[in-house]
């Protein structure tokens, strides 16, 4: 249960758009459509942006999107605004009955 | 309006246990699994346990299988996560997260409660 590799950091100005990847295992990514992501602001409890690789929760915005390919998850983030500043987590399923989160990844709007 | 509230953290010593709960609220809890997540301060999060909607099927990281035991009471509307053998690598907020499904493996965690802090210290 090694987790995700997911980029430290990730920078962009207002406006513009930026992807964060999460690559994984045969196991684990590869092997299933069950990838779902996290934005966590500081203090606050993390909450679900994506889920099943692509899907949206009602009401959540269309500036986030998702997508996978082999190993390797992504998350876009379009039209950056200041309030996407935030630690963004992916997350798998890796089977037997278990998840795995990313490393994590801090999103800082220039 | 969903809501998931822990309780039972606290500062214990290296060894001893602590039972964990979160009382939930504004769903129909017995439709759905539940996890527990942790993050330990300044850290990433970490998937600790999941429980189907019945308890009937379960699953723990490798970290604290053996140790650790989730359970769920659904007249109560209730998760708990029983931590035995306490280690300092423990410490961590503890989060309550619902499964948009009923069963594990197939959903996302969509709602979450503000944590509860864990310290295992001497």
């Amino acid at each position: 249960q090694s987790a995700l590799t997911q980029p430290a950091s990730v920078s962009g100005s207002p406006g513009q758009s930026i992807t964060i990847s999460c690559t994984g295992t045969s196991s684990d990514v590869g092997s299933y459509n069950l990838v779902s992501w996290y934005q966590q602001h500081p203090g606050k409890a993390p909450k679900l942006l994506i889920y099943e690789g692509s899907k949206r929760p009602s009401g959540l915005s269309n500036r986030f999107s998702g997508s996978k390919s082999g190993n390797t998850a992504s998350l876009t983030i379009s039209g950056l605004q200041a309030e996407d500043e935030a630690d963004y987590y992916c997350c798998s399923y890796a089977g037997y009955i278990t998840y795995v989160f990313g490393t994590g990844t801090k999103v800082t709007v220039l | 309006e969903v809501q998931l509230v822990e309780s039972g953290g606290g500062l214990v010593q290296p060894g001893r246990s602590l039972r964990l709960s979160c009382a939930a609220s504004g769903f129909t809890f017995d439709d759905y699994a539940m996890h527990w997540v942790r993050q330990a301060p300044g850290k990433g999060l970490e998937w600790v346990s999941g429980s189907s909607w019945n308890g009937g099927s379960t699953g723990y990281a490798d970290s604290v299988k053996g140790r650790f035991t989730i359970s769920r009471d659904n007249a109560k509307n209730s998760l708990y996560l029983q931590m035995n053998s306490l280690r300092p690598e423990d410490t961590a907020f503890y989060y309550c997260a619902k499964d948009p499904r009923a069963h594990l493996g197939i959903g996302a965690l969509d709602y979450w409660g503000q944590g509860s802090l864990v310290t295992v210290s001497s």
